[in-house]
């Protein structure tokens, strides 16, 4: 495998559910990323690991839960989701962060799409 | 706080044709811009990017410059094909950060 893998592909699931979602990057990167693609809006950036550790929630709801167990692997939790929460979700991978002046170039795996009926 | 703003799709070309779509943005800083592209059924892979002002990045024959006084970044190409049928996004990051801002995405669709 290479690049950036998600499983499942495809998801449904009720509103009183609890699923997870996978993420693996085979690239030796160490900032990993979940995002949220919903039709007619901008990519929403939910959350991001760097080094394992979380550094942003951009105001997630808390029946998302991430978790980084090591720099390759990220998962995103889902429970009592809401139908408004279909979408499709991305996840990324990128170089950490470090001191002065560098570009993160992000990249993406396949996505898995949600619907919650 | 930062935003790209692109044009609204779909776009609908021939093959061939001039392909333009207009990238906009509004930052505190001197952010890198990017071009990612979305095929059917994928994730998004970045295009091209460009790091300071009056940068010109190109892959694939598409190309877009880095205009600080317009703050701008539309992409380009010259002539397009049918393979180039994808969701287009434009975004930002300050260099302080990671965190890509994404725009809305434009939808092209080339036909024969």
């Amino acid at each position: 495998e290479t690049g950036v893998t998600q499983t499942p592909r495809h998801l449904v699931m009720g509103m009183t559910n609890k699923k997870s979602l996978k993420c693996e990057q085979h690239l030796g990167h160490n900032a990993m990323y979940w995002y949220k693609q919903s039709a007619k809006k901008p990519l929403e950036l939910m959350f991001v690991y760097n080094f394992k550790e979380q550094t942003e929630n951009n105001s997630v709801p808390s029946r998302f839960s991430p978790e980084c167990p090591n720099s390759s692997h990220l998962f995103l939790h889902l429970h009592t989701l809401q139908p408004e929460d279909s979408a499709l979700y991305l996840c990324a991978s990128s170089r950490a962060a470090g001191e002065g002046r560098e570009i993160l170039e992000q990249y993406f795996g396949p996505g898995t799409r949600l619907t919650v009926t | 706080g930062d935003s790209v703003t692109q044009m609204e799709g779909p776009v609908t070309l021939s093959e061939e044709a001039f392909l333009t779509i207009n990238c906009t943005y509004t930052a505190t800083g001197y952010p890198s811009l990017f071009w990612y592209v979305q095929y059917p059924g994928e994730g998004l892979q970045l295009l091209l990017k460009a790091t300071k002002a009056d940068d010109k990045g190109s892959n694939k024959g598409f190309e877009a410059t880095y205009r600080k006084e317009t703050t701008s970044f539309h992409l380009e190409k010259g002539s397009v094909q049918v393979s180039d049928s994808a969701v287009y996004f434009c975004a930002l990051s300050e260099n302080s950060g990671y965190a890509l801002n994404f725009g809305k995405g434009t939808s092209l669709l080339v036909t024969p």
